[in-house]
């Protein structure tokens, strides 16, 4: 089974901040992996596929990289909105699929 | 608008059963392959299971195999999910989520709300 792990689990930061958070799957999961944001009490909603291609109607300031192992979302500038966690998934062993164990994103 | 509506959950005693619904519009409901994701409190994800286009293929998580199954009704734009043998380690918010398949991804692009299954005496 491939295990995801992010990093870190939770930080505080500033409205405006640059944020990066990691991920890791513990095989090569070659691009295929996916990025989720979840603000409190709601659904989890889709930010990015495919390692680095936004969905649809997410702001720019949203961005992914990585391929094989390591994966980074980028928050380029914090905004109010964004506080909330986030999860990485691999879809590399689908239709099974892996979640991280998520990395909250506090106000500072 | 493209929409899913979970219902069924509830409190129900360890060894129980308990089928929660996921009604879907908005989109061609027998174009999408549908899933179930759920939320333990306080804490991550969890892949639950998954149903193809067909509903001739099904797919769970290793923690649930046995005990939950996965079925559609597409004249109901409808996906269930049966679950029997409730434990404790089954309470959860349970999303219905729809997977989106192109050449090079699998996503979950739509999401309901959620349904709270609560397994306690």
């Amino acid at each position: 089974d491939i295990q995801m792990t992010q990093s870190p689990s939770s930080l505080s930061a500033s409205v405006g901040d640059r944020v990066t958070i990691s991920c890791r799957a513990s095989q090569n999961i070659n691009r295929y992996l996916n990025w989720y944001q979840q603000e409190p009490g709601k659904a989890p909603k889709l930010l990015i596929h495919s390692a680095s291609t936004l969905q649809s109607g997410v702001p720019s300031r949203f961005s992914g990289g990585g391929s094989g192992t390591d994966f980074t979302l980028t928050i380029s500038s914090l905004q109010p909105e964004d506080f909330a966690t986030y999860y990485c998934q691999q879809t590399f062993t689908t239709p099974v699929f892996t979640f991280g164990p998520g990395a909250r994103v506090d106000i500072k | 608008e493209v929409q899913l509506l979970e219902s069924g959950g509830g409190l129900i005693q360890p060894g129980g059963s308990l089928r929660l619904s996921c009604a879907a519009s908005g989109f061609t409901f027998s174009s999408y392959a549908m899933s179930w994701v759920r939320q333990a409190p306080g804490k991550g994800l969890e892949w639950v299971s998954t149903i193809s286009v067909s509903g001739n293929s099904t797919y769970y998580a290793d923690s649930v195999k046995g005990r939950l199954t996965i079925s559609r009704d597409s004249s109901k734009n409808t996906v269930y999910l049966k679950m029997n043998s409730l434990r404790a380690e089954d309470t959860a918010i349970y999303y219905c989520a729809r997977k989106y398949s192109s050449s090079w991804s699998d996503t979950f692009d739509i999401w309901g709300r959620g349904t709270l299954v609560t397994v306690s005496a």
